[in-house]
């Protein structure tokens, strides 16, 4: 069955340096999610790439969807002490019949700050 | 809006008992879903949802029922409580529009251990 690898697990950074989280698919996606779950919370939504080669950015985010739309990557400028927290990248699993309602989620990458 | 809502946030359970975690929307989403979080496995499906009525597996469903007689409300019923139950439950929703679909919105979570 499909499945989505999220490297690294971990990642601890001093405040400032920049951060980056990896995310591949077994088969070709039709879009990928970023989620970002902070400690003791619920994954929030981030953004969604569809198109393939797309990027985006958010203020210091900036998410990049592969040419192949099976792999992306989340790379973080100068972090802060807010970035602290998981983040989870998810592919959805197309049904036969519901189009895309399941997603897979990523073992997601946990980020620790050293002030 | 509430947005999703999950009740208890935490409960302990014996094993063998039963009991039913609750989820509520207020967003008229169709979809909803039930998420297991455990330590270095991300979230993994339990069971899903594409509107009234209508409910499936996702990847681990194995001791767990669900029904959907509401767009509102998605219970997950664990029917005999085991120690690998043990993790934090997310009840999630999704709206079935073009643009928003597949994003998930999630609750609190419950936080449940069994001993």
């Amino acid at each position: 069955g499909q499945q989505v690898m999220q490297i690294p697990q971990y990642q601890h950074v001093q405040e400032g340096e920049d951060f980056t989280t990896y995310c591949n698919s077994s088969t070709t996606l039709s879009n990928i999610q970023w989620y970002k779950q902070r400690p003791g919370g619920h994954p929030v939504f981030l953004i969604q790439l569809v198109k393939s080669g797309e990027v985006k950015k958010q203020k210091r985010l900036t998410f990049q969807f592969g040419e192949a739309k099976k792999n992306s990557s989340l790379h973080i400028t100068a972090t802060q002490t807010t970035d602290v927290g998981t983040y989870f990248c998810a592919g959805p699993r197309r049904l036969a019949n519901f189009g895309n309602e399941k997603l897979t989620f990523g073992t997601g990458t946990r980020l620790t700050i050293i002030p | 809006n509430a947005g999703v809502t999950q009740t208890p946030k935490f409960q302990v359970l014996k094993t063998g008992q039963s009991m039913t975690l609750q989820c509520a929307q207020d967003m008229n989403h169709e979809y909803m879903s039930w998420y297991r979080q455990d330590p270095g496995m991300g979230l993994r499906l339990i069971h899903y949802s594409v509107g009234a009525g209508i409910t499936d597996q996702g990847e681990v469903p194995n001791g767990y029922n669900v029904s959907r007689s509401t767009t509102e409300d998605f219970p997950l019923r664990l029917l005999s409580a085991a120690p690998s139950q043990t993790s934090v439950y997310f009840c999630a929703s999704s709206s079935r529009l073009a643009g928003d679909r597949d994003t998930q919105y999630f609750g609190p979570g419950t936080r449940l251990t069994v001993l």
